[in-house]
């Protein structure tokens, strides 16, 4: 049992290119989520989707787009990418546990836009 | 607007000297409190729900407690290897989390 996993691990940019982030889960859950990590901003969500086959703009949507595969991948595409996306990307899922939703995290991405 | 706040930023303890974090919120109808533990360069990792005011939880050296406006992580007689960043989230639409800024724990042996 994996839990959430994220490819790749590093990833390093030119200003304009792009690629995809892919994020996989074994634990069943419906919901999946991308969040962008900077010093000083905490935790922001850019996307997620609460169930497969549906897809949501968090609070920091822009440049990016996002594709829920199936019920266990979610990737995360920057088309254009700019030196400001370079942050630690996590993805995480969410499973119901009786009372409530509990998330888990995937163990990031770290991108550099040069 | 819903909102997370943790304090403080930043903590320096000596091994054994416990101590407290703190997570305040302002959400409409609070559905429960998360707190994770961050090390450097890895993915928050789950370590506490609490469903409603006047819960504790326990973990090794780690106590959690939520009262209606707030809730503290008691760490007691910590360890260097208890140095990390500890974040805390509330619930917010559906199963979306609003998380706060963390605080960063440092304990010297």
């Amino acid at each position: 049992n994996a839990g959430v996993t994220q490819t790749p691990k590093f990833q390093v940019l030119k200003t304009g290119q792009s690629m995809t982030l892919q994020c996989a889960q074994d634990m069943n859950h419906n919901s999946m989520y991308w969040y962008r990590q900077d010093p000083g901003m905490g935790l922001r969500l850019i996307y997620y989707s609460a169930s497969e086959g549906t897809t949501d703009k968090g609070e920091v949507p822009n440049g990016y787009n996002v594709s829920r595969l199936n019920k266990r991948e979610f990737s995360l595409r920057l088309e254009s990418a700019a030196p400001s996306q370079t942050s630690v990307y996590f993805c995480a899922s969410s499973g119901w546990y009786g009372e409530i939703y509990e998330q888990y995290f995937g163990p990031g991405t770290r991108l550099t836009v040069t | 607007e819903d909102q997370v706040t943790q304090s403080p930023e930043a903590l320096r303890l000596q091994e054994g000297e416990s101590s407290s974090l703190n997570c305040s919120y302002t959400v409409s109808g609070l559905r429960g409190l998360f707190w994770y533990r961050q090390d450097p360069g890895k993915g928050p990792e789950f370590l506490f729900t609490l469903y409603s005011a006047g819960e504790e939880k326990e973990k090794e050296r780690l106590k959690a407690t939520l009262t209606k406006k707030e809730s503290f992580l008691h760490i007691t007689a910590p360890k260097p290897e208890d140095s990390a960043t500890y974040l805390c989230a509330v619930p917010t639409s559906g199963s979306r989390l609003t998380f706060g800024e963390g605080t960063q724990l440092t304990v010297n042996p």
